[in-house]
């Protein structure tokens, strides 16, 4: 079945670690983004992509960095920059230029 | 993009029709209205998207004012799965960098 994996689906990690979280679809999407959200709030984008070697910051980069060498692959490494790092992490994919995404299940971040 | 002005909450009993309202005084001519839903700790679902006219598919109906400045999402039928948080999203479809922003949105409690 076509969609977007996200792994892991919980990762715990101690203050001061890098981790990467892996996005992965197979819907022959242009375009990808990593969102961040927090308890009771909205979603905020952190990196999107729309091709291949190219990426664009969102509105809450810093302390991310992300990369897409393959069309299918968007993972977001969570350096220790990154001042609060635990959140429920979402990735999702859409046909170029549109606004109907298509979401993972999420990654929830949690630093010790 | 424009903002979106979504009451927090909102009950409906299982079985009737519910309406949820969407402020969006200040669209500018090319913008779409976006519906997505968030069941909790899931990744956000797309629901449905219109320009002017009102449209309606699978999951719900769409009813956007003559003059644009608000929306209607209506779901038929609720059930008790139908309980999410709503968000309503403005956006440029073309030439867009694709960046939806979600507010705090509706949650919808569909009560038996």
């Amino acid at each position: 079945d076509g969609g977007i994996t996200q792994s892991p689906k919980y990762l715990f990690r101690k203050e001061g670690q890098n981790v990467t979280l892996s996005c992965e679809q197979n819907l022959n999407h242009d375009a990808m983004y990593w969102y961040r959200q927090d308890p009771g709030q909205g979603l905020r984008l952190i990196y999107y992509s729309q091709i291949v070697n190219d990426f664009q910051k969102g509105d809450i980069a810093e302390g991310y960095s992300v990369s897409r060498e393959k069309k299918e692959s968007f993972p977001l490494t969570v350096t220790s920059a990154q001042k609060n790092p635990t959140a429920f992490y979402l990735c999702a994919s859409s046909p170029y230029y549109t606004g109907e995404l298509f979401f993972g299940e999420g990654s929830r971040l949690t630093v010790l | 993009d424009a903002k979106t002005t979504q009451p927090p909450s909102m009950d409906c009993a299982e079985g009737r029709a519910a309406n949820l309202p969407c402020n969006h005084s200040t669209i500018s001519g090319n913008e779409y209205v976006y519906w997505y839903r968030q069941i909790h700790s899931q990744g956000p679902q797309y629901i449905i998207h219109g320009l002017k006219n009102n449209e309606t598919n699978e999951m719900a109906s769409l009813i956007i004012t003559e003059d644009r400045k608000s929306s209607t999402l209506i779901l038929p039928h609720a059930t008790l799965r139908d309980t999410a948080v709503y968000y309503c999203i403005v956006r440029v479809d073309e030439g867009s960098q694709g960046n939806l922003i979600f507010g705090k949105g509706t949650k919808l409690s569909v009560k038996p």
